[in-house]
């Protein structure tokens, strides 16, 4: 079984629309990220998350990205208002400690259209 | 910043061949991880590394701090070796989350 699981799998959306991609780590762990990798490019960071808030964030994360842990279970990302740059794979990752293994969803496509 | 540069970006082989990748970094880290990337997209843990070596199966991971250079080696390779085979590495603390390299292709010819 898999450490963390997200959802969906692929979503294609129109520009300008908001998007909510989920991560369900399966135990818990201390540090979330989220990551994004464009076609053909490297993985790249977007944000860091620990103790329930945002604890670092990239260039790439403007205002226009959002995290959250509402239920202390589910850690969602959300793209307000989609652009068609926006179009990626984007990977949730958990680690337990800052110097330990980290494990990667499966991913989530976007597509905008 | 922390760069990181893998060699080589493509590597065609034969089955039973020793594959070896290479990671160099510019900055010093706290670890580095090797992963592996399926075609499917999908990225696995192969190894996280502070120092010296670790095995798994066929896979060998070594690091040299002072040289900033890493290497993931492959012994017997198989075709089902085949994938994106990426080098992260991680400063202190975890909030930075990590810094990727580009990849490597491997394609293992059966």
């Amino acid at each position: 079984e898999p450490e963390v699981t997200q959802t969906p799998s692929h979503q294609v959306t129109q520009m300008g629309q908001e998007v909510i991609l989920r991560c369900v780590p399966i135990s818990n762990h201390l540090y979330f990220y989220w990551y994004r990798q464009i076609l053909g490019q490297k993985v790249e960071f977007l944000v860091s998350f620990y103790n329930n808030e945002i604890s670092e964030k990239s260039e790439i994360f403007d205002d226009q990205f959002s995290v959250e842990r509402p239920d202390g279970s589910n850690f969602t990302l959300k793209i307000r208002s989609t652009k068609l740059e926006d179009s990626a794979m984007y990977f949730c990752a958990i680690q337990g400690d800052w110097n330990t293994e980290a494990f990667f969803g499966q991913g989530t496509r976007l597509t905008v259209v | 910043k922390n760069e990181v540069e893998q060699s080589p970006q493509n590597l065609t082989a034969q089955e039973g061949e020793f594959i070896t990748i290479n990671c160099s970094y510019s900055v010093g880290i706290s670890a580095l991880h090797w992963l592996q990337q399926h075609p499917g997209g999908g990225i696995v843990s192969l190894f996280m590394l502070s120092s010296g070596k670790k095995k798994h199966g066929r896979l060998i991971a070594t690091i040299n701090i002072q040289e900033k250079h890493s290497s993931l080696h492959i012994t017997a390779s198989h075709p089902r070796d085949s994938a994106v085979y990426i080098c992260a590495v991680g400063s202190g603390g975890g909030a930075d989350g990590l810094t990727f390299g580009k990849g490597t292709h491997l394609i293992i010819q059966p």
